[in-house]
Formats: C-alpha cells, structure tokens, sequence
C-alpha cells in the first residue's frame, strides 16, 4: 500500500485566495484525521472523519476552514479565505478504526503571502 | 486537559537504551497510552501503545505505570536513525491530542 497520500507538498499562495488541501487515506481504512503543525502550537488535531461521516470539528479555527469527505478514498480541507497565520504544515491522518493508531502523510507545507 | 507532560528534549549516546518518560496523571481507565516520532519533514510515525501492561515490539518497549499516571518508552539500543521529536499521547474521546513531545539527539 502507498500510505496516506496528500497533494500538494508545497503550497504558496497570496493572503485572499482559497486553498484546498487534499488526501487519500490508506485503503480500507474507515477513519481519517486532519492535523496542523506550527512551531507555537505543536501539532493541532482539525477535524476528523469516521466512515466519511465528521465526528468532531471542534478544532476548526474559523468559518474560514471547512472539510469535506465525499468517499471513503478521499478528503479535502478547503481554507477561503487564506490568511498568512494560516501557514502551516497540514497532515491527514487514517486508521483502521477509530480508536486505532493513526498512519499520517507527508503533509502539505502551506506558506500563505 | 488531555495532554501529557514530557521532557523538552534529551539526549543519549549511539548503541545505548535511551528511557523516555511521560506523565499522564489525569488519565482515565479507558484512554489508551501512545507513542509517536516525528523525523525532520516527515509525518509522525506510530511506535507503540498500550493500556496498562506492558508491551514490546520491533521498535521499542513501553512500560506504563501501575498507576497509570505515567509511562516510559524504551529505546533499547539507539541508532543515530532515532533522533526524532516523541511524543507521548493520550487517546481520550476517540481522538488522539498531541502535545510538545521529546526532542531526541543521538552522539555518535
């Protein structure tokens, strides 16, 4: 299996415009997890998915951020509009179940100008 | 608050144990105790888990208080490869909530 795959690596974008942020959990795998790293905050837990359905978003900072899972293969994590505090490295997050251990992606490093 | 209190950082030498402790005194009987490492521009890896006894694996031992109010993962044998950010987490609520974790350096 491939892992958790996220797109893009790398994301600069200009203060105002929309960024979306997406993810493919490893197959199989009924809950996924959104996650944000900064230096101050350590890693933060966003929002998280079981069986596509969100459990709990009660660390969704703002209106601005919003996630979505259509399928089982697939989540995005939509922020419009960016802001420079927004700028961080995002990681998705799946498992087996929910209260199993978590495989995380690569991240996505979003600088937002 | 769900988050567990660590060390800031550490160091050990290559080919020793290395013992990273963790406190976790407000730990409910049904939260399960785990272990992450972050590499440098990676994403955090599982290490281990447990509840109450203690467990062994390829990547380390995790010896969990009888108590429960605090843990240690075990590095048995250090490699240079381990130098990473640990951290100890408490799966509470079905979620997992990290908090700063242990810098780990290796000498060589």
């Amino acid at each position: 299996d491939a892992g958790v795959i996220q797109s893009p690596r790398h994301e600069v974008t200009e203060m105002g415009q929309e960024v979306t942020l997406r993810c493919k959990p490893i197959s199989g795998h009924n809950s996924l997890f959104w996650y944000r790293q900064t230096m101050m905050r350590g890693l933060e837990l966003l929002i998280y998915f079981n069986n596509n359905v969100p459990i709990d978003d009660s660390g969704m900072p703002e209106d601005r951020f919003s996630a979505k899972m259509p399928n089982a293969s697939f989540s995005t994590l939509k922020i419009q509009p960016s802001e420079p505090r927004d700028s961080a490295v995002y990681f998705c997050a799946s498992s087996l179940q929910i209260n199993e251990k978590l495989f995380f992606g690569s991240g996505t490093q979003l600088s937002v100008l | 608050d769900a988050k567990t209190t660590q060390p800031n950082s550490m160091e050990s030498n290559e080919e020793e144990p290395v013992h990273l402790p963790c406190n976790h005194s407000t730990i409910s009987g049904t939260d399960y105790i785990h272990w992450y490492r972050q590499l440098p521009s990676q994403g955090p890896e599982y290490v281990i888990h447990g509840l109450t006894s203690n467990v062994n694996n390829r990547m380390a031992s995790l010896a969990i208080a009888e108590d429960r109010k605090s843990s240690t993962l075990i590095l048995h044998r250090a490699t240079l490869r381990d130098a990473a950010v640990y951290y100890c987490v408490r799966q509470g609520a079905q979620k997992l909530v990290f908090g700063q974790g242990t810098r780990l350096t290796i000498n060589p």
